[in-house]
C-alpha cells in the first residue's frame, strides 16, 4: 500500500523556468511532509519541510504547498538552475509519540532535469 | 565538521555470506535508521533506532539484523535469509525532541552487491 505517491517518474524544464513536482497522500493521520533531493550514488539531501498547520512555506528559490483536503503537495523550484537536475522525494510523517515518532514515508521519487 | 559516514561505499560478497554495513554519526542525534532504495522506488525502511539500546523493525526487516549499543553507531547486518539483498542502503539520523518530527539527514549510502 502507497502512502506516499509521486506519479510523474521524471519531469524536464527548460533554465529559468519553474519546476513543479507533486506528491499526494493517503494517510490523514500524516502530519509533517518534507522534500528530499538526490543525486546518483549519494544519500538524499533535506530541502524543505512543511507542517500541517500550514499551508506555504519558502525557503529562496523553493516553495512547497499544501494542500490538506486533497492530501496533496507540491515543490516548486523559481528558477529552474540545471545544478537542480536530481531525484525529487517528498515524505511523510505522523507524530504518534512513543514508538512511531520521526518515522518517514517516502515517495518513488520524481527525476528532474533542467536544461540550460 | 559533523555528519555521518557509511562504509565501505561499494560492498561485494558471495551469496550466503553475511555482510555488516557501518553507520557512524557525530551529530549526537539520538534517532538512526536504515533504508534501501532500489531502481525506481523510494527509500524503504529497514529498522530504526531512537535511542541506544532500542530499535523497532521497519517495512521491509525480514532478512537484516541491527544493533544500537553506542549512540553514534547502527550497524547493519544483511543476512543469507535476505532473498534479495543488493540494493542501495542508505542510513539516516535525526533529533529526538519529543515534539514533531524532524528532518533525517543522510548519509552517502553503501552499494552492496551480492553475486
Amino acid at each position: 500500500d502507497q502512502q506516499v505517491k509521486q506519479n510523474s517518474p521524471s519531469l524536464s524544464v527548460q533554465e529559468g523556468r519553474i519546476s513543479i513536482l507533486n506528491c499526494d497522500y493517503t494517510n490523514s493521520m500524516f502530519d509533517y511532509f518534507l522534500w528530499y533531493k538526490k543525486y546518483p550514488a549519494e544519500g538524499p539531501t533535506f530541502l524543505i519541510s512543511i507542517s500541517s498547520i500550514k499551508d506555504k512555506n519558502e525557503d529562496g528559490r523553493f516553495t512547497v504547498f499544501l494542500n490538506k483536503s486533497a492530501k496533496h503537495l507540491s515543490l516548486h523550484i523559481v528558477p529552474s538552475q540545471p545544478g537542480d537536475s536530481a531525484v525529487y522525494f517528498c515524505a511523510a510523517s505522523r507524530w504518534a509519540g512513543g514508538t512511531s515518532y520521526g518515522k518517514l514515508t517516502f515517495g518513488q521519487g520524481t527525476i528532474l532535469t533542467v536544461h540550460p | 565538521d559533523g555528519g555521518i559516514t557509511q562504509s565501505p561505499k561499494y560492498l561485494f560478497r558471495k551469496e550466503g555470506q553475511n555482510v555488516t554495513l557501518s553507520c557512524e554519526q557525530n551529530l549526537n542525534h539520538d534517532a538512526m535508521y536504515w533504508y534501501r532504495q532500489d531502481p525506481g522506488q523510494g527509500l524503504r525502511l529497514i529498522y530504526y533506532s531512537q535511542i541506544v539500546n532500542d530499535f523497532q523493525k521497519g517495512d521491509i526487516a525480514e532478512g537484516y539484523s541491527v544493533s544500537r549499543e553506542k549512540k553514534e553507531s547502527f550497524p547493519l547486518t544483511v543476512t543469507s535469509a535476505q532473498k534479495n539483498p543488493t540494493a542501495f542502503y542508505l542510513c539516516a539520523s535525526s533529533r529526538n525532541r519529543g515534539a514533531g518530527a524532524d528532518e533525517q539527514y543522510f548519509g552517502p549510502g553503501t552499494r552492496l552487491t551480492v553475486t
